[in-house]
């Protein structure tokens, strides 16, 4: 079974850093990667898929980047509403469809 | 306005049964990829399974933690989404998300809904 991890686990930041978030696969996964944003209560979003495509709607800064064994989501300048647990998620259900574990994004 | 809206969750003994269900609008459902992810509570995502649209024929893929005790159907013609659940567990407790990659043919989730909530306990 194919295992994905997320680091960090937690994320302290301030509004206006720049975050970075790392997804990794124990097997290449390609380009099939997706991160969602998820905050306390509610369901998960869509942000990115494809491992770089913006949905559409999202804010540009997000964006998300890699292919293979590691992708990262990065947030250009964290604002206020982005504080939330961020969860990346391989689809190629050839090897079966595995969320991450999450990262919380909380105030420093 | 894209809708997703289940139904059906409760409390269940161990050991039960529960049907839930999930009322779409808003796009295509013929031409959509449906599938349930669940989360237990103050846990993270786990996707539970899909069935693909009639034109990629229906296919139907589990994740293995509930392979042989949840069956995935849908109802075209009434645009719901099915998750028959048998032989719950206590580890079934959790918020059920129905979810839908509005007809673009992956199995990421476009579009979820509000979820509805099992618990399993005796």
């Amino acid at each position: 079974d194919i295992q994905m991890t997320q680091s960090p686990s937690t994320l302290s930041a301030s509004v206006g850093d720049r975050v970075t978030i790392t997804c990794r696969a124990s097997l290449n996964i390609s380009l099939w990667l997706a991160w969602y944003q998820q905050k306390p209560g509610k369901a998960p979003k869509l942000l990115i898929y494809k491992a770089s495509t913006l949905k559409s709607g999202v804010p540009s800064r997000f964006s998300g980047s890699g292919s293979g064994t590691e992708c990262t989501l990065t947030i250009s300048s964290l604002q206020a509403d982005d504080f939330a647990t961020y969860y990346c998620q391989q689809y190629n259900s050839n090897i079966g469809v595995t969320f991450g574990p999450g990262t919380k994004v909380d105030v420093k | 306005e894209v809708q997703l809206v289940e139904s059906g969750g409760g409390l269940v003994k161990p050991g039960g049964s529960l049907r839930l269900s999930c009322a779409a609008s808003g796009f295509s459902f013929g031409q959509a990829w449906m599938s349930w992810v669940r989360q237990a509570p103050g846990k993270g995502l786990e996707w539970i399974g899909r069935v693909k649209s009639k034109d990629y024929g229906a296919t139907i893929d589990y994740a293995a933690p509930v392979k042989g005790r949840f069956t995935i159907s849908r109802d075209d013609s009434e645009n719901r989404f099915y998750l028959q659940m048998n032989s719950l567990q206590t580890e079934d407790t959790a918020m059920y998300y129905c979810t839908t990659d509005l007809g673009n043919h992956e199995d990421y989730s476009d579009y979820w809904g509000q979820g509805t909530l099992v618990t399993v306990s005796s």
